[in-house]
């Protein structure tokens, strides 16, 4: 069966440090993978996207990897701050389709 | 400013009572899905819209209709509630995939 797994359901890390947050995916053959921020309460809001013909794609401190052979995704925040404490979530975009099917997500809070 | 927008924001209603969740959008956006997240579960489809007048059931469809007359509406159309179906539901629409999706502040649901 297809599935998409978030490495944990929390990460709490230091303030300046760097979050790396991993998405795994088994059964998917996806055009796009796209990394969303939810905050409590409120609808996602899109971070990133990459194709799957890109390797990296960085956006002011975050920067996303994507590896069609491993299967793997990996979503980095550098120098974190408080206010990148978020659940974030992962989704895949199948080609035929497009449909955008979510992990359950990976919750970062930042210690100042 | 681009938007989608539902209603209500809280529904509290009794099994087997008929409602409504509208959801409009005012991008032009062809696709548009309905989506319910529970704890531990994340975002999980219900249906979904190609464009007007085509519609089809994502993973989680038991119990929910809806229909796609206009581009810009899309309403989840639950003819018999039931507790199970007790979630936050959250809209939303993008261009078929390729670009970023634009959620709704989603409606929070309570079936008694």
């Amino acid at each position: 069966s297809q599935k998409i797994e978030q490495n944990s359901e929390a990460l709490n890390i230091q303030e300046g440090k760097t979050a790396t947050l991993t998405c795994n995916y088994t059964n998917y053959s996806p055009a796009y993978l796209q990394w969303y921020r939810q905050d409590p309460g409120r609808g996602p809001v899109f971070l990133l996207l990459i194709r799957e013909n890109e390797k990296e794609k960085r956006k002011e401190r975050l920067k996303v990897t994507f590896d069609t052979t491993l299967k793997q995704s990996l979503f980095h925040i550098t120098a974190s701050q408080p206010a990148d404490s978020a659940t974030y979530l992962c989704a895949l975009v199948t080609p035929n389709d497009y449909k955008l099917s979510f992990g359950a997500g990976t919750t970062v809070t930042v210690r100042a | 400013e681009a938007q989608v927008t539902q209603n209500p924001r809280y529904l509290i209603t009794v099994t087997g009572k008929k409602l409504t969740v509208t959801c409009s959008q005012n991008m032009n956006h062809e696709y548009m899905s309905w989506y319910r997240q529970d704890p531990g579960l994340g975002l999980r489809q219900i249906y979904y819209s190609m464009n007007v007048e085509v519609t089809d059931k994502g993973d989680v469809p038991e119990g929910y209709k809806v229909s796609r007359k206009e581009k810009r509406n899309f309403p989840l159309i639950l003819e018999s509630p039931s507790p199970n179906q007790t979630s936050l539901y959250f809209c939303a629409s993008s261009f078929a995939g390729r670009t970023e999706a634009f959620f709704g502040q989603g409606t929070r649901l309570t079936v008694v």
